[in-house]
């Protein structure tokens, strides 16, 4: 089966731009999270949507962030403006469902999305 | 609170010898514990997962990892290394009821010959 497609791979920007970022997740899956992973650290959890329903978005700033799931399938996660600090991976992943009763349900990650903000 | 401390950023070993990558978790439920992979411009990779069961996990590529609750550990360990097992390996607590991943800082395997 085809897995989590990302694009683009890799996006420079300058500070104060604006960025967009892409994700389709894996046919059929309801769940899609978008992670953001600073060099050196571990992925953290930005935002969790459950069809186009947002579930978690504690840790997104939304002051400059935002994503949106249209139709309960592709994701977009954006930028604006950019700090120097957004310079980091973004990572979309997708899994079946949320919730416990049968789960937990293994997440599926893209490859990600490299941005440089100078 | 809940957190995972992975506690060496960097491990170093020759081909053929174990590995062992050690991993503390902090958890006020019964956890949920993973190890996902990330090879060099992959996706992570879930290596093998612990859910309640028995608490001695066996995933892929010869890898296992035993679940000890009275050390709060989740310790990763493969007897045998192999160049391709070279990557970033991550820690993984499962946070609350939906679904959410706390991750370790990551581990940074470098297997030489």
């Amino acid at each position: 089966e085809a897995g989590v497609a990302q694009s683009p791979r890799y996006k420079i920007i300058e500070k104060r731009q604006s960025v967009a970022f892409w994700c389709n997740p894996i046919s059929g899956h309801a769940t899609l999270y978008w992670y953001q992973q600073i060099l050196g650290q571990g992925p953290k959890l930005l935002i969790q949507f459950q069809n186009n329903g947002v579930v978690d978005d504690s840790q997104l700033p939304k002051d400059r962030f935002s994503a949106e799931r249209l139709k309960g399938v592709d994701s977009t996660l954006k930028i604006q403006p950019a700090k120097l600090e957004d310079s980091a991976v973004y990572l979309c992943a997708s899994s079946l469902r949320t919730g416990q009763s049968k789960g937990p349900y293994e997440q599926y990650f893209g490859p990600g999305t490299r941005l440089t903000v100078t | 609170a809940q957190s995972v401390t992975q506690l060496d950023s960097h491990v170093s070993v020759s081909e053929g010898t174990p590995v062992l990558l050690r991993c503390n978790y902090s958890s006020s439920y019964s956890p949920s514990l993973f190890w996902y992979v990330q090879h060099p411009n992959k996706g992570l990779q879930l290596l093998l997962k612990y859910t309640s069961a028995a608490t001695l996990v066996k995933g892929i590529n010869g890898f296992e990892a035993e679940f000890k609750k009275s050390e709060t550990s989740f310790h990763l360990t493969k007897p045998s290394a192999h160049m391709s097992d070279a990557a970033e390996y991550f820690c993984v607590l499962l946070s609350g009821g939906y679904n959410k991943l706390i991750f370790g800082a990551g581990t940074r395997l470098a297997v030489h010959p």
